[in-house]
């Protein structure tokens, strides 16, 4: 079964970086694409970006342009995403999606992961 | 950027009476849009996609119609198991992608 197992919950100060791990399994990994959405506490859910693990194309929500990157590793199956300049409006958790062949809707989702941006 | 705006933003209905969930779009979007639900502590969970079509193992309870910027989520007889707050999503000309604030669905 498809199942995606993401890294463990991080606290972070203010200015530092975080990198947060997706593995997949039940699936063959470089068939499809990953995003990621974030939810900050009692809010909705906000789309942050997209990767794919066939060729390593990203495409950048506008607001998080140059403060985010994700990647793959497509020998352990497991997709990446980095967020650099934190900010206490990052405290959110953070979910990776699977998206649905590559049609931009997502139809598996790990089980999150809640980064804490505080002094 | 597509701004979607959905409404109620919280609906309060009885078990086993229709619940109707609307999401608005600034311009058009086509049919490719979806729809989530989530419980607390729980990841999103997809329901319907391409505005109409139910998601593998999704009760016929639930059905989504509209096109372009109109759009709707119904629920015919709420069920307990329902009560939640509700997303969602367009995903046309994809990436970007962006999602409404959400509907919760509540007891009455």
């Amino acid at each position: 079964q498809v199942q995606l197992v993401q890294s463990g919950a991080e606290v972070k100060k203010p200015g530092a970086s975080v990198k947060v791990s997706c593995k997949a399994s039940g699936y063959t990994f470089t068939s499809y694409g990953i995003s990621w959405v974030r939810q900050a506490p009692g809010q909705g859910l906000e789309w942050m970006g997209w990767i794919s693990a066939y060729n390593g194309n990203t495409n950048y929500a506008q607001k998080l342009q140059g403060r985010v990157t994700m990647t793959t590793d497509t020998s352990t199956s497991t997709a990446y995403m980095e967020l650099r300049s934190l900010r206490s409006d990052d405290t959110a958790v953070y979910y990776c999606a699977r998206d649905f062949d590559s049609s931009g809707f997502f139809d598996y989702w790990g089980q999150g992961t809640l980064v804490t941006v505080s002094s | 950027e597509i701004v979607m705006t959905q409404s109620p933003a919280t609906l309060s209905v009885s078990p086993g009476e229709r619940a109707t969930l609307s999401c608005r779009a600034s311009q058009s979007v086509s049919s490719n849009l979806a729809w989530y639900q989530q419980k607390p502590g729980q990841a999103p969970r997809l329901l319907i996609y391409g505005a109409s079509t139910r998601a593998t193992g999704i009760p016929a309870r639930f059905s989504g119609s509209g096109s372009g910027t109109e759009f709707t989520l119904t629920i015919s007889s709420l069920q307990s198991e329902d009560f939640a707050v509700y997303y969602c999503q367009q995903y046309n000309n994809w990436p970007p992608s962006t999602f409404g604030g959400g509907t919760k669905v509540e007891i009455k």
